[in-house]
């Protein structure tokens, strides 16, 4: 069975700063990887994902992620954090397509991102 | 833009009463799904349907009900409320079945079971 772990619960870091944000995956075959961002009161805003290809993922709002098929993990980063930054993030996998039937997105359980100024 | 809209932001029931959430897809997506959100266990899926009239149970199926008569459409039923379904719930679209489309989410409703 698939599934998803994020180590931290909160990431602090100041503004300007680099920020990463862990997710170490399990998941047999070839992985599907996402990452949503949700704002308080929000629901989830799709930031990237990585299907195939070059390992660094650039998504929205100047986000990046690295897919590490050996360490099995997709880490999200930005090179310079800003307050607005501050929400919480999810790490989402699930197997490609190569089995038969579908195949549900498994989430972690969130990491909260606190940004400060 | 997709839009997924969420009937209520915040609902507050009563023990035992019976809850309908619903959520509209403006995009004619295939898949629908539920997911309730809780503090520390991250995003759970309740129940999916990826065709009208089709429904497949997610992993915390107990307690819920769905159904989907239209496309657009995909509702959420507590059939009786209980306090532990206090909990934030989610809905979300994508356009087809298997498919590596990214998931598109409602706002959310925030339910309180008194």
């Amino acid at each position: 069975a698939q599934s998803v772990a994020q180590p931290e619960d909160q990431v602090n870091v100041a503004e300007g700063n680099p920020l990463t944000v862990k997710c170490t995956y399990s998941v047999s075959g070839n992985p599907y990887l996402f990452w949503y961002v949700q704002y308080p009161n929000r629901g989830l805003q799709f930031l990237l994902k990585y299907i195939t290809g070059d390992n660094l993922v650039k998504g929205s709002y100047g986000f990046e992620a690295e897919f590490n098929k050996s360490q099995t993990s997709f880490h999200l980063k930005k090179p310079s954090a800003l307050v607005s930054d501050s929400a919480l993030y999810f790490c989402a996998v699930r197997p490609s397509p190569e089995n038969t039937g579908f195949q549900k997105l498994v989430f972690g359980t969130g990491t909260r991102l606190l940004v400060s100024p | 833009d997709v839009k997924v809209t969420q009937s209520s932001r915040y609902l507050v029931k009563r023990t035992g009463e019976k809850v309908f959430l619903e959520c509209v897809q403006d995009m004619d997506h295939e898949n629908m799904f539920w997911y309730r959100q809780d503090p520390g266990l991250g995003l759970r899926l309740i129940y999916f349907s990826y065709d009208v009239k089709m429904k497949e149970k997610g992993d915390i199926p107990e307690g819920y009900s769905v159904s989907r008569e239209k496309k657009e459409r995909f509702s959420l039923i507590l059939e009786s409320a209980s306090t532990n379904q206090t909990s934030m719930y989610l809905c979300a679209s994508t356009r087809l079945r298997g498919g590596v489309e990214t998931q598109y989410f409602g706002p959310g409703t925030r339910l309180l079971v008194l």
